[in-house]
């Protein structure tokens, strides 16, 4: 099965700071990879999606970026935070191929807290 | 496109008692659903898959789902609540990139 590594667990950072999150996946190869955002008392957002390295999809316009710079690690970042970043990042791998309904697996998640 | 809704935000059940999670979905084609479960701080967890096999799908901690396609739903039943299941409940539906689809969230909570 796959296992989801996502850090830091927790983070707090002053508005206009730079943010750099990341995400490694163990036991799969070539997995589609997600980030998602959980605000509070809401559900998950899909923020950006990844089908291989240097393939970024985004979903919603926003003060993030993503990058994929190798097949299992992704990185979620920002130059310039802003408060309405604040929330619950989680990272999630699907393995198989496109057209098979496979489950994602979600990281442990990362607490953002932007001041 | 296609949809999900999680018909309560919140669900209050006594130990022992049966748990009812209710979802609709909307999807184009014959969907595959799932039920997620989250926990304080947690990164959620998949409880059980419906993926155009059985229409009565089993999970884990004794959770199962029933698939009705002439009733758009999937609602996800448990025979008697533990204190543990006190969480937040997601029921998601996926197309075959594997983009998800997640309702809003069912807040349950297992009063002794």
């Amino acid at each position: 099965s796959q296992t989801i590594h996502q850090w830091p667990a927790t983070l707090v950072q002053p508005v206009g700071s730079p943010l750099s999150l990341e995400c490694t996946v163990e036991g799969t190869s070539n997995p589609n990879l997600y980030w998602y955002r959980q605000a509070a008392g809401r559900g998950l957002q899909l923020l950006f999606y990844s089908v291989g390295i240097g393939q970024i999809s985004s979903e919603v316009p926003q003060n993030l970026s993503a990058s994929r710079p190798q097949d299992r690690q992704f990185i979620l970042s920002s130059k310039k935070l802003l408060l309405s970043d604040s929330g619950f990042y989680l990272c999630a791998a699907r393995g198989g191929p496109t057209g098979t309904y496979n489950e994602q697996f979600f990281g442990p998640g990362t607490r953002l807290t932007v001041l | 496109a296609q949809s999900v809704t999680q018909l309560d935000s919140h669900v209050s059940v006594s130990e022992g008692t049966p748990v009812l999670l209710r979802c609709n979905y909307s999807s184009s084609y014959s969907p595959s659903l799932f039920w997620y479960v989250q926990h304080p701080n947690k990164g959620l967890q998949l409880l059980l898959k419906y993926t155009s096999a059985a229409t009565l799908v089993k999970g884990i901690n004794g959770f199962e789902a029933e698939f009705k396609k002439s009733e758009t739903s999937f609602h996800l039943t448990k025979p008697s609540a533990h204190m543990s299941d006190a969480a937040e409940y997601f029921c998601v539906v996926s197309d075959l990139w594997g983009k998800l689809q997640f309702g809003a969230g069912t807040q349950v909570v297992v009063t002794p």
